[in-house]
Protein backbone atom coordinates (compact mmCIF):
# COMPACT_ATOMS: atom_id res chain seq x y z
CA UNK A 1 0.00 0.00 0.00
CA UNK A 2 1.86 2.87 -1.26
CA UNK A 3 2.06 6.56 0.67
CA UNK A 4 1.09 9.45 -0.39
CA UNK A 5 2.94 10.66 -3.27
CA UNK A 6 4.79 13.89 -3.99
CA UNK A 7 5.93 15.11 -7.33
CA UNK A 8 8.65 16.39 -7.96
CA UNK A 9 10.85 16.55 -4.94
CA UNK A 10 13.24 19.42 -5.95
CA UNK A 11 11.87 21.83 -7.97
CA UNK A 12 13.75 25.13 -8.98
CA UNK A 13 12.16 28.09 -10.69
CA UNK A 14 12.71 31.49 -12.06
CA UNK A 15 11.18 34.60 -10.80
CA UNK A 16 7.89 34.98 -12.51
CA UNK A 17 7.41 31.29 -13.66
CA UNK A 18 4.64 29.16 -12.64
CA UNK A 19 5.20 26.03 -10.43
CA UNK A 20 2.71 22.96 -10.23
CA UNK A 21 3.17 20.96 -7.59
CA UNK A 22 1.41 17.24 -7.59
CA UNK A 23 0.03 15.37 -4.60
CA UNK A 24 -1.60 11.62 -5.17
CA UNK A 25 -3.01 10.27 -1.44
CA UNK A 26 -3.08 7.20 0.30
CA UNK A 27 -5.11 4.91 -1.82
CA UNK A 28 -8.82 5.19 -0.27
CA UNK A 29 -8.31 8.58 1.22
CA UNK A 30 -10.29 11.65 -0.02
CA UNK A 31 -9.20 14.47 2.03
CA UNK A 32 -6.31 16.61 1.51
CA UNK A 33 -4.43 19.06 2.96
CA UNK A 34 -1.51 21.32 1.43
CA UNK A 35 0.61 23.11 4.33
CA UNK A 36 3.77 25.03 3.70
CA UNK A 37 7.37 25.04 5.56
CA UNK A 38 9.26 27.79 5.66
CA UNK A 39 13.26 26.73 6.58
CA UNK A 40 13.85 26.44 10.39
CA UNK A 41 9.55 26.80 10.70
CA UNK A 42 6.36 24.97 11.22
CA UNK A 43 4.01 23.90 9.03
CA UNK A 44 1.35 26.33 7.89
CA UNK A 45 -1.57 25.10 6.78
CA UNK A 46 -2.96 26.21 3.41
CA UNK A 47 -5.97 24.68 1.95
CA UNK A 48 -7.93 21.63 2.77
CA UNK A 49 -9.67 19.73 -0.11
CA UNK A 50 -12.01 16.69 -0.53
CA UNK A 51 -12.58 15.87 -4.02
CA UNK A 52 -13.38 18.46 -6.38
CA UNK A 53 -14.38 20.42 -3.65
CA UNK A 54 -12.21 23.21 -1.80
CA UNK A 55 -13.32 23.13 1.91
CA UNK A 56 -11.05 25.57 3.37
CA UNK A 57 -8.65 28.10 1.52
CA UNK A 58 -8.26 30.29 4.86
CA UNK A 59 -4.35 29.41 5.04
CA UNK A 60 -3.69 30.53 1.13
CA UNK A 61 -2.24 33.56 -0.07
CA UNK A 62 -5.56 35.51 -1.93
CA UNK A 63 -3.13 35.76 -5.06
CA UNK A 64 -0.86 33.91 -7.23
CA UNK A 65 -2.06 30.39 -5.40
CA UNK A 66 -4.76 28.03 -6.41
CA UNK A 67 -5.24 24.40 -5.92
CA UNK A 68 -7.60 21.29 -7.18
CA UNK A 69 -8.29 17.97 -6.27
CA UNK A 70 -10.20 16.56 -9.50
CA UNK A 71 -12.26 13.90 -9.54
CA UNK A 72 -9.82 11.53 -11.37
CA UNK A 73 -6.09 12.37 -10.58
CA UNK A 74 -3.76 14.22 -7.88
CA UNK A 75 -4.12 17.38 -6.40
CA UNK A 76 -2.70 20.09 -7.57
CA UNK A 77 -0.75 22.96 -5.92
CA UNK A 78 -0.64 25.89 -8.88
CA UNK A 79 2.00 29.37 -7.70
CA UNK A 80 2.05 32.03 -10.46
CA UNK A 81 4.74 34.23 -11.17
CA UNK A 82 6.99 32.91 -8.06
CA UNK A 83 8.67 35.49 -5.81
CA UNK A 84 11.73 34.50 -3.87
CA UNK A 85 9.80 34.30 -0.76
CA UNK A 86 7.69 31.17 -2.27
CA UNK A 87 10.69 29.29 -2.05
CA UNK A 88 9.94 26.68 0.95
CA UNK A 89 9.12 22.83 1.04
CA UNK A 90 5.39 22.01 0.51
CA UNK A 91 4.21 19.51 1.96
CA UNK A 92 0.54 17.34 1.33
CA UNK A 93 -1.24 15.23 3.73
CA UNK A 94 -4.25 13.01 3.09
CA UNK A 95 -6.90 10.97 5.00
CA UNK A 96 -9.73 8.78 5.02
CA UNK A 97 -13.14 9.83 4.69
CA UNK A 98 -15.56 9.47 7.92
CA UNK A 99 -14.40 9.44 11.74
CA UNK A 100 -13.52 12.38 14.17
CA UNK A 101 -10.14 12.03 14.50
CA UNK A 102 -8.09 10.87 11.47
CA UNK A 103 -4.95 11.01 11.62
CA UNK A 104 -3.23 12.56 8.64
CA UNK A 105 -0.27 11.05 6.78
CA UNK A 106 1.83 13.39 5.23
CA UNK A 107 3.95 12.91 1.70
CA UNK A 108 7.69 13.58 1.25
CA UNK A 109 7.42 17.22 0.25
CA UNK A 110 7.98 19.30 -2.62
CA UNK A 111 10.85 21.52 -1.67
CA UNK A 112 10.33 25.11 -4.24
CA UNK A 113 13.20 27.05 -4.67
CA UNK A 114 12.81 30.35 -6.33
CA UNK A 115 15.81 32.10 -7.95
CA UNK B 1 -8.07 31.41 15.30
CA UNK B 2 -6.18 28.83 17.16
CA UNK B 3 -2.33 29.54 18.02
CA UNK B 4 0.17 27.36 19.46
CA UNK B 5 3.27 28.08 21.25
CA UNK B 6 5.90 25.53 21.87
CA UNK B 7 8.62 25.24 23.95
CA UNK B 8 11.99 25.23 24.19
CA UNK B 9 13.22 25.42 20.81
CA UNK B 10 16.30 23.42 21.14
CA UNK B 11 16.79 20.54 23.69
CA UNK B 12 19.88 18.60 24.51
CA UNK B 13 20.21 16.00 26.43
CA UNK B 14 22.46 12.90 27.12
CA UNK B 15 21.29 9.67 26.19
CA UNK B 16 19.22 7.74 28.54
CA UNK B 17 18.01 10.62 29.89
CA UNK B 18 14.43 12.16 29.75
CA UNK B 19 13.15 14.86 27.43
CA UNK B 20 9.96 17.19 27.63
CA UNK B 21 8.43 19.46 25.38
CA UNK B 22 5.66 21.75 26.44
CA UNK B 23 2.87 23.48 23.89
CA UNK B 24 0.57 25.54 24.91
CA UNK B 25 -2.69 26.50 22.40
CA UNK B 26 -5.33 29.64 22.65
CA UNK B 27 -9.03 27.81 21.13
CA UNK B 28 -10.55 26.04 23.98
CA UNK B 29 -12.89 24.04 21.38
CA UNK B 30 -9.51 22.40 19.78
CA UNK B 31 -10.23 18.38 20.54
CA UNK B 32 -7.00 16.87 18.77
CA UNK B 33 -3.80 17.49 19.66
CA UNK B 34 -1.33 14.93 17.62
CA UNK B 35 2.99 15.29 17.73
CA UNK B 36 5.11 14.85 14.93
CA UNK B 37 8.82 13.67 14.95
CA UNK B 38 10.61 15.00 11.97
CA UNK B 39 14.19 14.17 10.53
CA UNK B 40 16.26 16.02 8.52
CA UNK B 41 14.54 16.28 5.07
CA UNK B 42 12.33 14.01 5.61
CA UNK B 43 8.49 14.43 6.21
CA UNK B 44 6.71 14.62 9.34
CA UNK B 45 5.41 11.49 11.04
CA UNK B 46 2.82 11.09 13.57
CA UNK B 47 4.10 9.81 17.02
CA UNK B 48 1.55 10.44 19.65
CA UNK B 49 -1.92 12.01 19.97
CA UNK B 50 -4.08 12.27 22.56
CA UNK B 51 -8.04 13.57 22.24
CA UNK B 52 -9.37 16.47 24.34
CA UNK B 53 -11.20 13.50 26.35
CA UNK B 54 -8.45 11.96 27.69
CA UNK B 55 -5.67 13.43 29.45
CA UNK B 56 -2.47 11.06 29.69
CA UNK B 57 -1.14 8.32 26.87
CA UNK B 58 1.75 6.42 26.43
CA UNK B 59 3.33 4.40 24.08
CA UNK B 60 6.56 2.52 25.08
CA UNK B 61 9.02 5.55 25.66
CA UNK B 62 6.79 8.09 24.89
CA UNK B 63 3.90 9.94 26.90
CA UNK B 64 1.42 12.94 26.21
CA UNK B 65 -0.43 14.60 28.41
CA UNK B 66 -3.15 17.08 28.60
CA UNK B 67 -4.30 19.89 30.66
CA UNK B 68 -7.85 21.34 29.17
CA UNK B 69 -8.02 23.51 31.94
CA UNK B 70 -4.62 25.05 31.50
CA UNK B 71 -4.29 24.58 27.45
CA UNK B 72 -1.53 23.19 27.33
CA UNK B 73 -0.01 19.33 26.74
CA UNK B 74 2.96 18.23 26.81
CA UNK B 75 5.54 15.20 25.15
CA UNK B 76 7.60 13.37 27.47
CA UNK B 77 10.64 10.83 26.01
CA UNK B 78 11.95 8.50 28.59
CA UNK B 79 15.23 6.93 27.77
CA UNK B 80 16.36 9.06 25.56
CA UNK B 81 18.19 7.41 22.41
CA UNK B 82 20.36 9.18 19.23
CA UNK B 83 17.85 7.73 17.24
CA UNK B 84 15.37 10.38 18.78
CA UNK B 85 17.42 13.24 17.31
CA UNK B 86 14.68 15.04 15.60
CA UNK B 87 12.36 18.13 14.85
CA UNK B 88 9.30 17.63 17.21
CA UNK B 89 6.41 19.06 16.14
CA UNK B 90 2.71 19.88 18.41
CA UNK B 91 -0.20 20.60 16.75
CA UNK B 92 -3.71 21.52 17.37
CA UNK B 93 -6.74 20.94 16.04
CA UNK B 94 -10.85 21.33 16.04
CA UNK B 95 -11.73 17.80 14.60
CA UNK B 96 -14.82 17.86 13.23
CA UNK B 97 -16.55 15.57 10.72
CA UNK B 98 -13.29 14.01 9.41
CA UNK B 99 -11.55 17.67 9.12
CA UNK B 100 -8.13 18.38 11.42
CA UNK B 101 -7.04 21.49 9.98
CA UNK B 102 -3.83 21.17 12.24
CA UNK B 103 -2.18 24.23 13.94
CA UNK B 104 1.28 23.85 14.43
CA UNK B 105 4.14 24.83 17.03
CA UNK B 106 7.29 26.12 15.78
CA UNK B 107 8.81 22.92 16.66
CA UNK B 108 11.63 21.58 19.13
CA UNK B 109 14.94 20.72 17.76
CA UNK B 110 15.89 16.80 19.87
CA UNK B 111 19.53 16.57 20.02
CA UNK B 112 20.82 13.47 21.98
CA UNK B 113 24.37 13.27 22.68
CA UNK B 114 25.49 9.78 22.83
Amino acid sequence: NAGVMQNPRHLVRRRGQEARLRCSPMKGHSHVYWYRQLPEEGLKFMVYLQKENIIDESGMPKERFSAEFPKEGPSILRIQQVVRGDSAAYFCASSPAGGQYNEQFFGPGTRLTVL
Amino acid sequence: GENVEQHPSTLSVQEGDSAVIKCTYSDSASNYFPWYKQELGKRPQLIIDIRSNVGEKKDQRIAVTLNKTAKHFSLHITETQPEDSAVYFCAASMATGGYNKLIFGAGTRLAVHP
